[in-house]
C-alpha cells in the first residue's frame, strides 16, 4: 500500500520567509511524528500527534515552529521567519494504532538562503 | 538525557559480514530499532527488538541486545554493494511520548 508521503520534496526559501511542509501519513495510522535531520545535529524529534490528544511539542526548537494535524490525518509543519539554521531535511513518520514501528516518508529538504 | 551512540564509519568487503554497533544510556528503553538510509532517501525500517529479547534474526540480519551493557548490534551476513548506506539505531521509551532517539548513524561502505 501507499507509504508516508511528504511535499514538497525540496524547498528553497529566502531568510525571513514562512514555509509550510506537508505530511500525508499512511491511511489508518493514528500517530504522526515530525523529525529534523541536519548536518551536525543528527535526527531530532520535533513534535508528536496521537489521535485527538494534545500534541507533544517538546522537541520544537523555537516558537517560530508550529504544526497542526487536521482531521486526524494530514499534518502541516510551519516555520515562520525562516533562518539559515533551519536548513535541514524534515522527516515525517506515522504509526498504526497499538503498534510501535514508525514508518518514515522521504522527507522535505529545506534550504534557507 | 537519553543518548544513543554509534561509530561513524565501517568498511567491509562484499561477501563478508558487517557488524554495526550501538550503545544507549536509557535503561527504560522498551524497543530498539535499526533503520537504513540510502543517499537522498528517507529512513527504511529494517528490524527492531523488544527489550526483553536478546536476539532476533530476520534473513541476513541478526540483532543482538545486551541489556546489561546497553549494547545493540546489527549483523548483516553476506554483505552486498546494495547494503551500502547509513544505518541508524534508535530507541524508544514509552515514558517520552513514544518518540525515537536516534544515534548519529554509521556509514557502511561495501567494497568489491
Amino acid at each position: 500500500g501507499a507509504g508516508v508521503s511528504q511535499s514538497p520534496s525540496n524547498k528553497v526559501t529566502e531568510k525571513g520567509k514562512d514555509v509550510e511542509l506537508r505530511c500525508d501519513p499512511i491511511s489508518g495510522h493514528t500517530a504522526l511524528y515530525w523529525y529534523r535531520q541536519s548536518l551536525g545535529q543528527g535526527l531530532e524529534f520535533l513534535i508528536y500527534f496521537q489521535g485527538n490528544s494534545a500534541p507533544d511539542k517538546s522537541g520544537l526548537p523555537s516558537d517560530r515552529f508550529s504544526a497542526e494535524r487536521t482531521g486526524g490525518s494530514v499534518s502541516t509543519l510551519t516555520i515562520q521567519r525562516t533562518q539559515q539554521e533551519d536548513s535541514a531535511v524534515y522527516l515525517c513518520a506515522s504509526t498504526e494504532p497499538g503498534q510501535h514501528e514508525q514508518y518514515f516518508g522521504p522527507g522535505t529538504r529545506l534550504t534557507v538562503t | 538525557g537519553e543518548d544513543v551512540e554509534q561509530s561513524l564509519f565501517l568498511s567491509v568487503r562484499e561477501g563478508d559480514s558487517s557488524v554495526i554497533n550501538c550503545t544507549y544510556t536509557d535503561s527504560s528503553s522498551t524497543y530498539l530499532y535499526w533503520y537504513k538510509q540510502e543517499p537522498g532517501a528517507g529512513l527504511q525500517l529494517l528490524t527492531y527488538i523488544f527489550s526483553n529479547m536478546d536476539m532476533k534474526q530476520d534473513q541476513r540480519l541478526t540483532v543482538l541486545l545486551n541489556k546489561k551493557d546497553k549494547h545493540l548490534s546489527l549483523r548483516i551476513a553476506d554483505t552486498q554493494t546494495g547494503d551500502s548506506a547509513i544505518y541508524f539505531c534508535a530507541d524508544k521509551n514509552t515514558g517520552t511520548a513514544s518518540k525515537l532517539t536516534f544515534g548519529t548513524g554509521t556509514r557502511l561502505q561495501v567494497t568489491l
